[in-house]
């Protein structure tokens, strides 16, 4: 089944210690989006790529980053996580950007823990 | 303000009532609306999408757009314990690729 797939399901870090999280996708969707969802919060929209346009929210912080090798895969780098980055980091793809079929279909979710 | 308003609950309704999901938003350019429905430790699955006003329905479920009044509803009929999720409310204008979600509202049906 084409679905998108985030790993790890959760990942522990320590304060100020890099960490990467990995989505891959299998439905060669143009575009990729990294959501950060607090508990019982919206999902907040960090950044999206269109294929390999890079497209930075402007209230986005730099600790940020993320990279698109190829179609199939996208990464959000930490550099340096803050006990306030604890959250589901979601990863979500869409075909493309416009209209009502452009629906984005979610990955199961990478939550993180910040000791 | 937010751009998009829902009451996060819990909702918590016996098996076999009808629900009623609601959200409201300030943006007049939103032209599509949708439904996520969001288990526990999960991402967020696509339940319905709704272009412009009116209503759709799909099995036990009826989406419902009044832009007049900038108020959208999801009705769940013969809920089940298996609609135990939190649902999101998202919305988007017509070019633009930015949606915007509610906080989602949990739903606990009690069998």
């Amino acid at each position: 089944d084409a679905m998108v797939i985030q790993n790890p399901r959760y990942q522990v870090t320590q304060f100020g210690k890099p960490v990467t999280l990995s989505c891959s996708q299998t439905l060669n969707h143009n575009v990729m989006y990294w959501y950060q969802q607090k508990s019982s919060q919206a999902p907040k929209l960090l950044f999206h790529y269109y294929d390999k346009d890079f497209n930075n929210e402007a209230d986005t912080p730099d600790n940020f980053q993320s990279r698109r090798p190829n179609t199939s895969f996208c990464f959000l780098d930490i550099r340096s996580p803050g006990l306030g980055d604890a959250a589901m980091y979601l990863c979500a793809t869409s075909r493309d950007q416009r209209g009502a079929t452009d629906t984005q279909y979610f990955g199961p979710g990478t939550r993180l823990t910040v000791l | 303000q937010k751009e998009v308003e829902q009451d996060p609950g819990p909702l918590s309704v016996p098996e076999g009532a009808i629900v009623s999901l609601n959200c409201t938003y300030s943006n007049s350019a939103f032209q599509y609306f949708m439904w996520y429905r969001q288990y526990s430790r999960k991402g967020p699955e696509l339940l319905m999408y709704t272009y412009s006003s009116g209503n759709k329905e799909d099995g036990r479920f009826t989406a419902q757009v009044d832009k007049s009044s900038k108020y959208i509803s999801l009705f769940i009929r013969d809920s089940q314990p298996s609609d135990s999720a939190t649902y999101l409310c998202a919305m988007k204008g017509t070019g633009g690729f930015k949606t915007i979600f509610g906080a989602g509202t949990r739903l606990f049906v009690k069998a």
